[in-house]
């Protein structure tokens, strides 16, 4: 089976940066994602790690340490349009992804 | 070229009736996967599909709910006898399979069906 843990909400200052933590535990494992979704809209694909390390994509980072059952989501010079829920996901033997709580995210000015 | 599409947005439905929720993946796309989500929780699988084939259903209920995804024409979740705890989003997910594609564009969602069941 397979767990995974995000906290449930968190609140940052427009302009400053922001760290998402996951911690998860797999049988098998093809990938991390990390979506992103407004309220009453579709998740949005933000990023993919497979391999150890840092993934950059303009403001968001994603980090995996797959020793550690461990990522997170960077973001950047925060926007209050970056206020939503984040979702992290794992791939597992299955290639299903499996999706966190999600973690709400209030930027504030 | 046009995202997953589903259809209906909203959907209201009487205790008893039947919900047919509808989805289109992305062109080129073979596999369908369906999710729902409460209020306030995260995505829950409940089955994945390829044409003509139900690959994965372990987390559909065992009774009420059924999918196909035909040969021609879009995935379907049928809910059975709707009951107010069947209220939910229910969102479609595609892609073509596994491997690069994945890695730099992930699974597309579909906009979700809003189920309410009074």
């Amino acid at each position: 089976g397979q767990n995974i843990d995000q906290p449930t909400e968190m609140t940052a200052t427009e302009g400053a940066i922001v760290q998402i933590n996951c911690t998860y535990q797999t049988s098998g494992f093809n990938g991390l994602f990390w979506y992103q979704q407004h309220a009453g809209e579709a998740p949005t694909f933000l990023s993919y790690n497979v391999l150890d390390g840092l993934e950059e994509k303009g403001r968001f980072s994603s980090f995996l340490s797959r020793s550690k059952g461990y990522s997170y989501l960077l973001l950047k010079e925060l926007q209050m349009k970056d206020s939503a829920s984040y979702l992290c996901a794992i791939s597992g033997g299955s290639y299903i992804p499996t999706f966190g709580r999600g973690t709400s995210l209030i930027v504030h000015p | 070229n046009a995202g997953v599409m589903q259809n209906p947005r909203h959907l209201v439905r009487r205790r008893g009736q039947e919900a047919r929720l509808r989805c289109s993946p992305m062109k080129g796309h073979s596999h369908v996967y369906w999710y729902r989500q409460l209020p306030e929780e995260g995505l829950k699988f409940m089955v994945y599909l390829q044409k003509e084939n139900i690959i994965d259903e372990s987390g559909m209920p065992k009774e009420r709910f059924s999918a196909e995804f035909p040969k021609e024409g879009p995935s379907i979740l049928r809910i059975q006898q709707v009951v107010r705890g069947d209220s939910a989003a229910y969102f479609c997910a595609s892609s073509p399979g596994t491997g690069v594609y994945l890695r730099r564009r992930g699974y597309t969602f579909g906009s979700g069906t809003r189920l309410t069941v009074v």
